[in-house]
C-alpha cells in the first residue's frame, strides 16, 4: 500500500543535542509537509518542500531545519532541542495540483530530556 | 486572517449515540476548502473529508455527515450510532483556495470525542 512513513515512532534525545526525524512516502507526491503538534494542541506547519524548493513558516524558530534529498525522503533536523521541543512531529505528502489533500504519517513523539 | 473554532473541547457519549462535533471559521476569501481529520490514539491523522466553498451540498458517508453551512460560517459534523472505534480527536481545518499561502491548513483545536461502551 502507498503510505508515508515515520521512523522512529518514537524518539528520546538530550537537551541540547542533535536529532534527525525521518519521513519518507512511496505516493511519488512532490510535495511534503513537516508539521508540530504540542500536547493537546493543533498541528502546527513547519516548513514544505515543492520539489526541492524549500519553504520556510515565517514564525519556524532557526532551529528547525529540513533536507529532502530525493522525492521520497524529507528530513527534520532539530539542531538544539529545547524542552520546549517536545512534541509530536508529523509529515505529510500531497500533489501541488491537489495541495488541498494532504496525507499524514503517524507521527513521530519527541521526548526532550 | 483566517481562524478555526472548535468550541467543544471534549465530548462524551454512549455507543449508538449520535454526536455532532462543531466547527466555525473565519476567511476572507470568497474560494477556500474545509476539512475534517480524526487523529486516534495511534496519532496519524486521517483525512475524512474535504468541501470547497461553491459547494453547500451536505453529505454523508456511512455514519459519517457534513452540514455546510455558509451563511453561519460553519461546518459540522455528525456521526450516527457512534462506536468505541470512533473515540479520537477530531480536527477541522481550513485552507485558502488561491494565493502564496493556498497549501497551508488551518487547524481548530481539536474536539476529543469519547465513545463508552
Amino acid at each position: 500500500d502507498a503510505m508515508v512513513i515515520q521512523n522512529p515512532r518514537y524518539q528520546v534525545t538530550q537537551f541540547g543535542k542533535p536529532v534527525t526525524l525521518s519521513c519518507s512516502q512511496t505516493l511519488n507526491h512532490n510535495v511534503m509537509y513537516w508539521y508540530q503538534q504540542k500536547s493537546s494542541q493543533a498541528p502546527k506547519l513547519l516548513f514544505h518542500y515543492y520539489d526541492k524548493d524549500f519553504n520556510n513558516e515565517a514564525d519556524t524558530p532557526d532551529n528547525f531545519q529540513s533536507r529532502r534529498p530525493n522525492t521520497s525522503f524529507c528530513f527534520l533536523d532539530i539542531r538544539s532541542p529545547g524542552l520546549g521541543d517536545a512534541a509530536m512531529y508529523l509529515c505529510a505528502t500531497s500533489f501541488w495540483t491537489r495541495w488541498e489533500t494532504q496525507y499524514f504519517g503517524p507521527g513521530t513523539r519527541l521526548l526532550v530530556l | 486572517a483566517q481562524k478555526v473554532t472548535q468550541a467543544q473541547t471534549e465530548i462524551s457519549v454512549v455507543e449508538k449515540e449520535d454526536v455532532t462535533l462543531d466547527c466555525v471559521y473565519e476567511t476572507r476569501d470568497t474560494t477556500y476548502y474545509l476539512f475534517w481529520y480524526k487523529q486516534p490514539p495511534s496519532g496519524e491523522l486521517v483525512f475524512l473529508i474535504r468541501r470547497n466553498s461553491f459547494d453547500e451540498q451536505n453529505e454523508i458517508s456511512g455514519r459519517y455527515s457534513w452540514n455546510f453551512q455558509k451563511s453561519t460560517s460553519s461546518f459540522n459534523f455528525t456521526i450516527t450510532a457512534s462506536q468505541v472505534v470512533d473515540s479520537a480527536v477530531y480536527f477541522c481545518a481550513l485552507s485558502e483556495g488561491r494565493g502564496d499561502s493556498s497549501y497551508k491548513l488551518i487547524f481548530g483545536s481539536g474536539t476529543r470525542l469519547l465513545v463508552r461502551p
